[in-house]
């Protein structure tokens, strides 16, 4: 069984840029949520898709957004890339089914770097 | 509002000893999930180990131990006879009804395995 792909898994973008971080969840799995990882802020959650629909969003500026198509596949994209965007990107994928999302595994990709100079 | 606290930035153990990362809590929600990750250089998060708050037991997996105390709102990780392998970032994360899919995680510990 596959895991959680995300494409490119580095990135350098010019201040300005924008830019966009693809993620592909296990095979079945309906929610992808993404994160942004850096050393100052740690991990915070910026928002979850389900079903093609924007369940759950972090607060983060609208520079932000992202979309799920139907195959689950998730993009995130980021706008007028700034210096402080430089982190790593993780997604997350599971079943996302609301009756058990407790106990609902979240199963990471290995993440993109980006890097805004 | 929900909080994880790991009190440790780093640690340094002994190839084959036993480790206890320190993990607390803080939500109104009585309804809750704990989780343990570890996440190499590599940057992919690896999850280890769950325990929900209605769970009796303390959550198992293989070397890894879930040490669950409620009242006191902590959630310790015990890995026991340690390898090199295990020295990485280990996080601590809390999901709850309200926040749905959404996980908090803590600052996390740096665990180092010297042989």
């Amino acid at each position: 069984k596959a895991g959680v792909t995300q494409t490119p898994r580095y990135l350098i973008k010019t201040r300005g840029q924008q830019v966009t971080l693809s993620c592909s969840p296990i095979s079945g799995h309906r929610s992808v949520s993404w994160y942004q990882q850096t050393p100052g802020q740690g991990l915070q959650f910026l928002f979850e898709y389900f079903s093609e629909t924007q369940r759950n969003k972090g607060n983060f500026p609208g520079r932000f957004s992202g979309r799920q198509f139907s195959n689950s596949r998730s993009e995130m994209n980021v706008s007028t890339l700034e210096l402080g965007d430089s982190a790593l990107y993780l997604c997350a994928s599971s079943l996302g089914r609301r009756e058990t999302p407790m106990n609902t595994e979240a199963f990471f990709g290995q993440g993109t770097r980006l890097t805004v100079v | 509002a929900q909080k994880i606290t790991q009190t440790q930035p780093g640690m340094f153990v002994q190839e084959k000893e036993a480790v206890t990362l320190d993990c607390t809590y803080d939500t109104s929600d009585p309804s809750y999930g704990l989780f343990w990750y570890k996440q190499p250089s590599s940057g992919e998060m690896i999850f280890l180990i769950y325990q929900g708050s209605y769970d009796q037991q303390n959550a198992t997996e293989g070397r890894y131990s879930l040490n669950f105390q409620k009242a006191r709102k902590s959630a310790n990780l015990v890995i026991s006879a340690s390898q090199l392998g295990d020295s990485a970032m280990y996080f601590c994360a809390m999901r709850t009804i309200q926040g749905a899919q959404k996980l908090v995680f803590g600052q996390g510990t740096r665990l180092t395995i010297n042989p």
